[in-house]
């Protein structure tokens, strides 16, 4: 089967570096995702990781290790607008397209 | 269009009535995905269409539910005899070939509220 997990919430201030962790169990995998979502807007892509490593974006990192079932998102120079939900997504077993979300972390940027 | 656009925005609707939701994916977009977000939760996967087809319903919560897709473009998402817990926002996603490894750019969804 498949499960997803990240935390719930997290709070970190402006100007710093947050991390935020999410775990995977998929009996097929086929990369993981992470989306942004802005309360009451839809979850826009934010990264894509199918081999173990680092991925840079600018502020954006995204890493991944199979053989843990483990990715982190990391934001530095954190500003106010990254408060938002942050959504870790793998696909499930087979090609079905159902593309399989955990419950989103949401951070909140303080002063 | 240069996204994916969902209608109506908002729909408000009493208990028992039916409802169309209605997206359109990115052109040349062959695969479409439906979500639903229940308030503070996750996305919740209803059911994917390749084309005009739908390899994979398991997400749709009851027979009340169905989505048909027509000329490998826009789909339609159906409720019938809605009740409180349909109460959702309802997200469309499209992505290009449906590869495993496919990403999914989502619409601004839909937001449905039954009285």
């Amino acid at each position: 089967g498949q499960n997803i997990d990240q935390p719930t919430e997290m709070t970190a201030t402006e100007g710093a570096i947050v991390q935020i962790n999410c775990t995977y169990q998929t009996s097929g995998f086929n990369g993981l995702f992470w989306y942004q979502q802005h309360a009451g807007e839809a979850p826009t892509f934010l990264s894509y990781n199918v081999l173990d490593g680092l991925e840079e974006k600018g502020r954006f990192s995204s890493f991944l290790s199979r053989s843990k079932g483990y990715s982190y998102l990391l934001l530095k120079e954190l500003q106010m607008k990254d408060s938002a939900s942050y959504l870790c997504a793998s696909y499930g077993s087979g090609n079905t397209g159902k593309l399989i979300f955990g419950q989103g972390t949401t951070l909140q940027v303080k002063p | 269009g240069a996204g994916v656009s969902q209608s109506p925005s908002n729909k408000v609707t009493e208990k028992g009535k039916d409802v169309e939701l209605r997206c359109d994916p990115i052109s040349g977009h062959t695969a479409l995905y439906w979500y639903r977000q229940s308030l503070g939760q996750g996305l919740e996967f209803l059911i994917y269409f390749q084309g005009n087809s739908a390899p994979d319903k398991s997400g749709l919560p009851s027979d009340r539910f169905s989505a048909e897709r027509t000329g490998g473009s826009v789909s339609t998402l159906t409720i019938q005899r809605t009740q409180q817990e349909d109460s959702a926002v309802y997200l469309c996603a499209s992505s290009s070939s449906g590869g495993a490894t496919d990403t999914q750019y989502f619409g601004p969804g839909t937001r449905l509220t039954v009285l």
